[in-house]
């Protein structure tokens, strides 16, 4: 898989919407996942294959991905979102990860 | 419920093999749609996939340390295996082993590994 980038870091304010992006060449053609890593912790999946949430991922944890971009987005941002957010994408087997995006919330 | 543990040395010297064993429990190893993959993580660093194998034995590695790495699965004992060769410094990480197949949803809670004579 070919390399993929998030900015390294994003701020919300409380209650606001998070955006992170992912981008890569083609990536709107593989899966792509996102997880959740706070200091300390194992990464958490959050989304998965695009846009679905595994069990137990609260609703306001959402995902897309079109063209050479990814996005998750994180709606009514909680304090508790506060971390580093990593995308995955995955491709015949191989898997690439990117740089990670640290979300402050304000 | 399926739980994954890391095991292995913490120390390893330059130059010699860096072995970690995924103990699975809980579940099955041997199940058809699984990959089980190993990730690791430098300190402050981003995670860095090294590797998946399939249930069939059918492996995948990361370009950059394909020629260092090795995976194999033992369905029977129900864990499976990292080495990677002639480590140095730079191979310093947190390892993890989780399951696949696409995304990795289960983890284990990773384990340190120090390069240093």
């Amino acid at each position: 898989s070919s390399e993929v980038t998030q900015p390294p870091s994003v701020s919300v304010s409380l209650g606001q919407t998070a955006s992170i992006s992912c981008s890569g060449d083609k990536l709107g053609d593989k899966y792509v996942c996102w997880y959740q890593q706070k200091p300390g912790q194992s990464p958490l999946l959050v989304i998965y294959q695009d846009r679905k949430r595994p069990s137990g991922i609260p609703e306001r944890f959402s995902g897309s991905n079109s063209g050479n971009t990814a996005t998750l987005t994180i709606s009514g941002t909680q304090a508790m979102d506060e971390a580093d957010y990593y995308c995955q994408a995955w491709d015949s087997g191989s898997v690439v990860f990117g740089g990670g995006t640290k979300l402050t919330v304000l | 419920q399926l739980q994954l543990q890391e095991s292995g040395p913490g120390l390893v010297k330059p130059s010699e093999t860096l072995s970690l064993t995924c103990t699975v429990s809980g579940g099955s190893i041997s199940g058809t749609g699984y990959y089980w993959g190993w990730i690791r993580q430098p300190p402050g660093m981003r995670l860095e996939w090294i590797g998946s194998i399939y249930y069939d034995g059918s492996t995948y590695y990361s370009l950059s340390l394909k020629s260092r790495v090795t995976i194999s699965l033992d369905t029977s004992k129900k864990y499976f295996s990292l080495k990677l060769r002639s480590v140095t410094a730079a191979d310093t990480a947190v390892y993890y082993c989780a399951r696949g197949p696409d995304a990795f949803d289960i983890w284990g809670r990773g384990t340190v590994v120090t390069v240093s004579s």
